[in-house]
């Protein structure tokens, strides 16, 4: 699986935007780019993933450049319970056509703190 | 309530005392994992099983073993416990054909 490259941490004022990078150069053409969160000392949190179109579900968009070796997660209006680190992960497979590889690296995260 | 629990969720042990934390999800998923969370290491992960009787190494098995003996269940066994084992650990599930893997509420273990 391909690394990822993250911010450690980041700020955003509530009700504003969060955007948060993600860089992964040497991500293959097969891999896909998934985001998760972590609030406090809870279990991963699923939020988004995709290949190489932009995608957006009801937490979250995800921006994935035109090369592929980055991404964007957009929290369009951030709150409180917002606060969290947020992992990127690229790895093999995005569901609908995986096979069977499962190894998944998720490194350090992006400690976002929203800011009343 | 789909969910994976695992238990204990805290345990405080002595070094060499082998002890089992269970993983158990409710969701008929395939693929199963454990993963391990230290400070300034991230989540990392330990083992993973793609089905019944099928598991592999993830980035740190030393210590550690696993077994899959039926779909539901995926115990995380430490032989011989040391310090370096002290960790928040965290079981996981997913689908076959999904891409959102599911978390247990995490373990958080300590060897003396």
């Amino acid at each position: 699986d391909a690394k990822t490259t993250q911010p450690t941490s980041m700020d955003c004022a509530e009700g504003r935007a969060a955007n948060l990078p993600c860089n992964h150069s040497t991500i293959s053409g097969n891999e896909y780019v998934y985001w998760y969160r972590q609030i406090h000392s809870q279990g991963p949190q699923y939020i988004i993933h995709g290949l190489k179109n932009n995608e957006t579900n009801e937490m979250a968009s995800l921006i994935i450049t035109e090369d592929r070796k980055s991404s964007t997660l957009i929290l369009p209006h951030a709150t409180l319970r917002d606060t969290a680190v947020y992992y990127c992960i690229v790895r093999v497979g995005g569901g609908l056509n995986s096979g069977g590889y499962q190894k998944v690296t998720f490194g350090t995260g992006t400690k976002l703190q929203v800011i009343p | 309530e789909a969910q994976v629990t695992q238990n204990p969720r805290y345990l405080i042990t002595v070094t060499g005392k082998k002890l089992t934390v269970t993983c158990s999800q409710n969701m008929n998923h395939e693929y199963m994992s454990w993963y391990r969370q230290d400070p300034g290491l991230g989540l990392r992960q330990i083992y993973y099983s793609m089905n019944v009787e099928v598991t592999d190494k993830g980035d740190v098995p030393e210590g550690y073993k696993v077994s899959r003996k039926e779909k539901r269940n995926f115990p995380l066994i430490l032989e011989s416990p040391s310090p370096n084992q002290t960790s928040l650990y965290f079981c996981a599930s997913r689908k076959e054909l999904s891409a959102e893997q599911y978390f247990g509420p995490g373990t958080r273990l300590t060897v003396t």
